[in-house]
């Protein structure tokens, strides 16, 4: 148990589009959905809270305009990146915590963007 | 949450046990010990949390001292797919809420 789906797996798109990747826990529900970002060698950054049926709490730094957030049930939530730079590209990894027990939170694969 | 101390890097021959070190000497009371890692390109795999006994599952041991101010995880027979990066991180839990800071890890590599 405890799986956690991202789609896509790696996206390439154009400066200035958006992309829109969704993140999914598969068997089980998660009130609190996570987004980080993590660079090549570097560690992951958290980057917004995500609570199902009200706005994602963005960290310091993190634009909410253009990273959307909509976590629109217990097992989806989607970060939107809007007009996508090169400088966005990233690893995007969305994590999603149990509504129950000790909360432990368990990691999709992980979603490759580059932005060309 | 309290910060943690790893060592960068660490290395451990295939079948042997792996010993990763942890320094978390500012942890509150309510904070729990976790373990991730993360393969290369992967996200990140839940190993095993602690509070204060020693835990273990089907994947490692954690050991926390009786201070609570460090731990080590155990790998007991490290494998080549052992190879990645092990966070420590520590955190409130019993809630949905608790954020994960990761910080640098150490990456263990299990060579033949």
């Amino acid at each position: 148990g405890a799986v956690v789906s991202q789609h896509p797996s790696w996206v390439i798109c154009k400066s200035g589009t958006s992309v829109k990747i969704e993140c999914r826990s598969l068997d089980f529900q998660a009130t609190t959905m996570f987004w980080y970002r993590q660079f090549p060698k570097q560690s992951l950054m958290l980057m917004a809270t995500s609570n199902e049926g009200s706005k994602a709490t963005y960290e310091q730094g993190v634009e909410k305009d253009k990273f959307l957030i909509n976590h629109a049930s217990l097992t989806l939530s989607t970060l939107t990146v809007t007009s996508a730079h090169p400088e966005d590209s990233s690893f995007y990894i969305c994590s999603a915590s149990r509504t129950s027990g000790t909360y432990e939170q368990y990691f999709g694969p992980g979603t490759r963007l580059t932005v060309t | 949450d309290a910060k943690t101390t790893q060592p960068p890097s660490m290395d451990c021959a295939e079948g042997r046990a792996a010993n990763l070190p942890c320094n978390h000497s500012t942890i509150s009371g309510n904070e729990y010990v976790y373990w991730y890692r993360q393969i290369h390109s992967q996200g990140p795999q839940y190993i095993i949390h602690g509070l204060k006994n020693n835990e273990t599952n089907e994947m490692a041991s954690l050991i926390i001292t009786e201070d609570r101010k460090s731990s080590t995880l155990i790998l007991p027979h490290a494998t080549l797919r052992d190879t990645a990066v092990y966070y420590c991180i520590v955190r409130v839990a019993g809630t949905s809420y608790g954020k994960l800071t990761f910080g640098q890890g150490t990456i263990l590599t299990v060579h033949p």
